[in-house]
Formats: structure tokens, C-alpha cells, sequence
């Protein structure tokens, strides 16, 4: 089966300016997660959407951060404006359950973002 | 609250060496346990859980075993090979079946 997508694998913005990352599911899976991977520690669960309905943002900082699963399939995760800190890999997961059976949550490879 | 303690590296190794990655947890009840590998480039991978104490978890070489008396969960490979290297995290899983992440330990193996 096709793993979960997400894009662009890259980013180098400016900070204040905003910025946008996509991810694709893999098909059927209901459950979709986004988290922050900072250098050097472990990966912060953002936000977890079951279909289109928010599950869990009380990490999400949504003065700058929002995410959006319109339809129940991709997502987008945007934030503006930008700082310095935001710099991580922002990872995409997603799982057939709710709640995950055994964990099985498949993840993307992630789009690393620097702001400069 | 919950949370994940995991042995700093870069662990540098020689191929064929004996890998053990330590692994201590605090938690409330009897979570599960989980082992996630991040090959360069790439997401993240499960490698192995338990979800019981005493559980052995296995898989490609690697095993852990949910300790519950010394709240540990220690990944082990007898023979590394220089394809083993990655980034090793150690999870757990909460009530709310999100994961609690370590940091991460980066393996080095070299030929």
C-alpha cells in the first residue's frame, strides 16, 4: 500500500512570513496526526483529527498554528507567522483506529522547515 | 505525569558489536511500550512493543522486555550491522493512547 505523503519535503523561509505542509493518509485511515520533531528530542503530538473532527490540539499553538482535514482525507498544516523556534520536522501520521490498535500509526517522512 | 528517559548518544559501535539502548519510563498503570527506528531521510518506523510486563518484543534482531520492576524497556541486538544505523526512540503509550516520546538515541555502526 502507499505510505502516507507529505510535502514539500523542504522548507527555508524567512521568519514572520507563513508557511504552509500538506499530508496524504493512507487510504481508509480515519485517524491523522501531525507532530513537531525538534533537533535533538523526541517527536510533540500538534494535533490529531479523527475523519474531519479535531481529537486532541491542546498543543498546537494556535496564535500562529492551524490545521485544517477538510473532507476527512489530507490535511494541511499551516503556520503564520513563522518565528525562529518553529524550526523542526513536522511530521504526518495516520492510523486505521481510534484508538489505534497496537499503536499502528504509519508516519511520512516529514518536511523539515528552517526559518532564518 | 508520564514520560521517557532514553541513554544519550551518538552510540558508536564497531559491526558485529553487542547494542544495548537503555531506556527507563515513569508512568501511572501499565502502559504500553514501543521502540521506533528513523533511518536517515526517512519517517518514522515501529521496530518492536510490549504491552504487558514481561512482554518480549522482537523484531529484525532487535528485542526488548517490559520490566516492570525497574521500569525499564532496554533495546538489544546481539551482532550490529552498519545497515542498524539510525536513530532509536523509546515510546510509551498513554491513557489516551498518544505516544510519550525519549529523545532519541543516535546509533553509529561502523564497518
Amino acid at each position: 500500500e502507499a505510505g502516507v505523503a507529505q510535502s514539500p519535503r523542504y522548507k527555508i523561509i524567512e521568519k514572520r512570513q507563513s508557511v504552509a505542509f500538506w499530508c496524504n493518509p493512507i487510504s481508509g485511515h480515519a485517524t491523522l496526526y501531525w507532530y513537531q520533531q525538534i533537533l535533538g528530542q523526541g517527536p510533540k503530538l500538534l494535533i490529531q483529527f479523527q475523519n474531519n473532527g479535531v481529537v486532541d490540539d491542546s498543543q498546537l499553538p494556535k496564535d500562529r498554528f492551524s490545521a485544517e482535514r477538510l473532507k476527512g482525507v489530507d490535511s494541511t498544516l499551516k503556520i503564520q507567522p513563522a518565528k525562529l523556534e518553529d524550526s523542526a520536522v513536522y511530521l504526518c501520521a495516520s492510523s486505521l483506529d481510534l484508538p489505534p490498535l497496537n499503536y499502528g500509526y504509519t508516519f511520512g517522512s516529514g518536511t523539515r522547515l528552517t526559518v532564518v | 505525569g508520564n514520560s521517557v528517559t532514553q541513554m544519550e548518544g551518538p552510540v558508536t559501535l564497531s559491526e558485529e558489536a553487542f547494542l544495548t539502548i537503555n531506556c527507563t519510563y515513569t508512568a501511572t498503570g501499565y502502559p504500553s511500550l514501543f521502540w521506533y527506528v528513523q533511518y536517515p531521510g526517512e519517517g518514522l518506523q515501529l521496530l518492536l512493543k510490549a504491552t504487558k510486563a514481561d512482554d518480549k518484543g522482537s523484531n529484525k534482531g532487535f528485542e526488548a522486555t517490559y520490566r516492570k520492576e525497574t521500569t525499564s524497556f532496554h533495546l538489544e541486538k546481539g551482532s550490529v550491522q552498519v545497515s542498524d544505523s539510525a536513530v532509536y526512540f523509546c515510546a510509551l503509550g498513554d491513557s489516551n493512547y498518544q505516544l510519550i516520546w525519549g529523545a532519541g538515541t543516535k546509533l553509529i555502526i561502523k564497518p
